[in-house]
């Protein structure tokens, strides 16, 4: 099992800022995956994280837009560049320990733009 | 076609019912199946993984049907706990870390 940490819980910002969501994970991992749950949506696969190499994207999510940066095994940040109303959704990092399929969860960061 | 594919509900049922939830999935080659449940305002956390053969925990009973793409997930006997979002998930292949996430079905359990 993971017990993984995400700051902020939830904020409210305005059009056109940034912000930097921080995950913490209390086990070293290899890769660690950013997800956005927009509301009544499944969740959305944005990057996978490696440390030491550049994250890879996933279809529709670009770097420029949502930047990453995974310094060691056991943190990593995801910004959300220029926000807009559009961005507003839940964003979670996760990571599987176990190589099966299972993913732990942070608790996720709402984000709500203006 | 969605990837994933699962009716959203809202299923309300009482308690001590049986319900099930079916999910198709659209890639043939897919290799792993799994059930997650998320509770409101909450992050999802797996329930139980879905094997070839099916599997039983407690009652909970889920089942992969490769032939017609789908899986299933029943609960027997419903408890008010019961009540959250089930998502259907499924690993396109063994070569690959990602996951799809179903939309969900949300089941509500009433006395």
């Amino acid at each position: 099992s993971a017990v993984i940490s995400q700051k902020p819980s939830r904020d409210i910002c305005q059009r056109g800022t940034s912000l930097t969501i921080q995950c913490q994970v209390d086990s070293q991992v290899t890769m660690m995956f950013w997800y956005r749950q927009q509301p009544g949506q499944s969740l959305t696969l944005i990057a996978t994280a490696n440390q030491g190499s550049e994250a890879t994207y996933e279809s529709g999510f670009v770097i420029d837009k949502f930047p990453i940066s995974r310094p060691n095994l056991t943190f990593s940040t995801l910004t959300v560049s220029n926000m807009s109303p559009e961005d507003s959704s839940i964003y979670l990092c996760s990571v599987d320990t176990t190589n099966t399929g299972e993913l732990f969860f942070g608790e996720g960061s709402r984000l709500t733009v203006l | 076609r969605k990837e994933v594919e699962q009716d959203p509900g809202p299923f309300n049922v009482p308690e001590g019912a049986t319900v099930a939830f079916n999910c198709t999935y659209s890639n043939s080659a897919s290799q792993s199946f799994f059930w997650y449940r998320q509770d409101c305002r909450k992050e999802p956390k797996l329930l139980m993984s879905v094997y070839s053969s099916g599997n039983e925990d407690g009652r909970f009973t889920a089942q992969l049907n490769r032939a017609s793409q789908y899986i299933s997930l029943l609960i027997r006997d419903s408890k008010l706990s019961d009540s959250a979002t089930y998502l259907c998930v499924v690993r396109p292949s063994y070569n690959t870390d990602k996951l799809i996430f179903g939309t969900g079905t949300r089941l509500q359990v009433f006395p």
